[in-house]
């Protein structure tokens, strides 16, 4: 059974640093890519981040570039996410997703998610 | 990035009622758009990928079709589970982006 568990959420105030880390199994982890997605409270899906299967090329939406960074072991099953210089608009749940990619880019198995809040 | 917007934002249906959703991308996208389904504190759900290939374990009561940029998710006969929040995916360029969102709720 594919699983994706999240981990490291919390409470930090503007300006601070959480690690996110996103533990698979299930499944062949170093064959697929890896992606976070956030969803602010009542609001909708936004695509964060992706890495490639062997970590080597790393991508980041406009929002988050420069202050997040996305990294992988493959030894260990899991992806990493460091985000710094946190904003209160960064204040959301985080999923780890599997990215299942048939000449498109769709997601196919999701973690619960992780509840990150930035606030003084 | 690609634009993508649903209509409506909610909707109210009855157990038993069909109910379309339509779903539009900014620019041509293919056939490369996914429907995802989630339930209150609970991750999204993969229904409809390809605009309308069901995905394993899916009702066959839910349907995609459409390509270019209008497509559509139908659900033929609403059931006390279905309701819900269902939100369309463009995956034919990077990065993947999401609809705001249709709501069904319960009539």
């Amino acid at each position: 059974e594919v699983q994706l568990v999240e981990s490291g959420g919390g409470l930090v105030q503007p300006g601070g640093s959480l690690r996110l880390s996103c533990s698979a199994s299930g499944f062949t982890f170093n064959s697929y890519a890896i992606h976070w997605v956030r969803q602010a409270p009542g609001k909708g899906l936004e695509y964060v981040s992706a890495i490639n299967n062997n970590g080597g090329n790393t991508y980041y939406a406009d929002s988050v570039k420069g202050r997040f960074t996305i990294s992988r072991d493959n030894s260990k099953n899991t992806v990493y996410f460091q985000m710094s210089s946190l904003r209160a608009e960064d204040t959301a749940v985080y999923y780890c997703v599997r990215e299942w990619y048939i000449n498109a880019w769709y997601y196919d198995y999701w973690g619960q998610g992780t509840l990150v809040t930035v606030s003084s | 990035d690609i634009q993508m917007t649903q209509s409506p934002s909610s909707v109210s249906a009855s157990v038993g009622d069909r109910v379309t959703i339509t779903c539009r991308a900014s620019q041509g996208i293919s056939s490369s758009l996914a429907w995802y389904q989630q339930k209150p504190g609970k991750a999204p759900k993969l229904l409809i990928y390809a605009a309308s290939s069901l995905q394993s374990g899916v009702p066959p009561r839910f349907s995609g079709s459409g390509s270019g940029t209008d497509f559509t998710l139908t659900i033929s006969s609403l059931q006390p589970e279905d309701f819900a929040t269902y939100y369309c995916q463009q995956a034919n360029n990077f990065p993947p982006t999401f609809g705001q969102g249709t709501r069904l709720e319960i009539k």
